[in-house]
């Protein structure tokens, strides 16, 4: 039974351009959340999603980032025009909707490196 | 004030000692709650979630006093595979759906 999947594992982009990271959740899990971790610091929430729905977003920046999780295939945040700030790890993590308060299960990550 | 705070440390303790460490929550509606680790930046993996009456899992121990709005973790007898950043997280309440990490506590043992 697969984890949750996170590709790319590593991504490096120069500033100004597009990054796209791509998240399956663990099999028969709909919610996914997705969580930043600079250099340093702790796990920050940013996005909570279900099937073609964003929950709470609260926690993600207004301007260049986005996030779905379409019907069909894999969750996205995409980062728009990168900066170096941007430089950090990407987490995603899934939960089942069977138990409210079940812990998350977790990717390994996407390092994305700003040059 | 910090929605979940921990001392980052870092601990270093010899291997076999005993240590304990505590984190602080401010939202008294919060209902779940979790310790997890995180090893070299790698992903953070569930530990143990932590229930009111208080668990134990081997080694560790979870303790939640919901009235002064803290969590604890004691790991007893303390491996070389025990060295790692040690993540308070507290579950949602109310529409809130997230968990909120705390930024971890740095544990080394030595040899």
């Amino acid at each position: 039974n697969a984890g949750v999947m996170q590709n790319p594992r590593h991504l490096v982009r120069r500033r100004g351009q597009e990054a796209r990271l791509r998240c399956s959740p663990m099999k028969g899990h709909s919610h996914v959340y997705w969580y930043r971790q600079l250099p340093e610091e702790g796990l920050k929430f940013m996005v909570y999603l279900q099937k073609e729905n964003i929950i709470d977003e609260s926690g993600m920046p207004k301007e260049r980032f986005s996030a779905e999780f379409p019907k069909e295939g894999p969750s996205i945040l995409r980062i728009q025009q990168v900066v170096r700030g941007d430089s950090a790890a990407y987490f995603c993590a899934s939960s089942s909707d069977l138990a409210l308060y079940s812990p998350l299960h977790f990717g390994n990550g996407t390092r994305l490196t700003v040059t | 004030r910090k929605e979940v705070e921990q001392d980052p440390g870092p601990f270093n303790v010899p291997e076999g000692a005993t240590v304990a460490f505590n984190c602080t929550y401010s939202n008294s509606a919060s209902q779940s709650f979790f310790w997890y680790r995180q090893d070299c930046r790698k992903e953070p993996k569930l530990l143990m979630s932590v229930y009111s009456s208080g668990n134990e899992d081997g080694r560790f121990t979870a303790q939640l006093n919901r009235a002064s709005q803290y969590i604890s973790l004691l790991i007893r007898d303390s491996k070389l595979s025990d060295s790692a950043t040690y993540l308070c997280v507290v579950g949602p309440s109310g529409s809130a759906r997230q968990l909120t990490f705390g930024s971890g506590t740095q544990l080394t043992v030595l040899p």
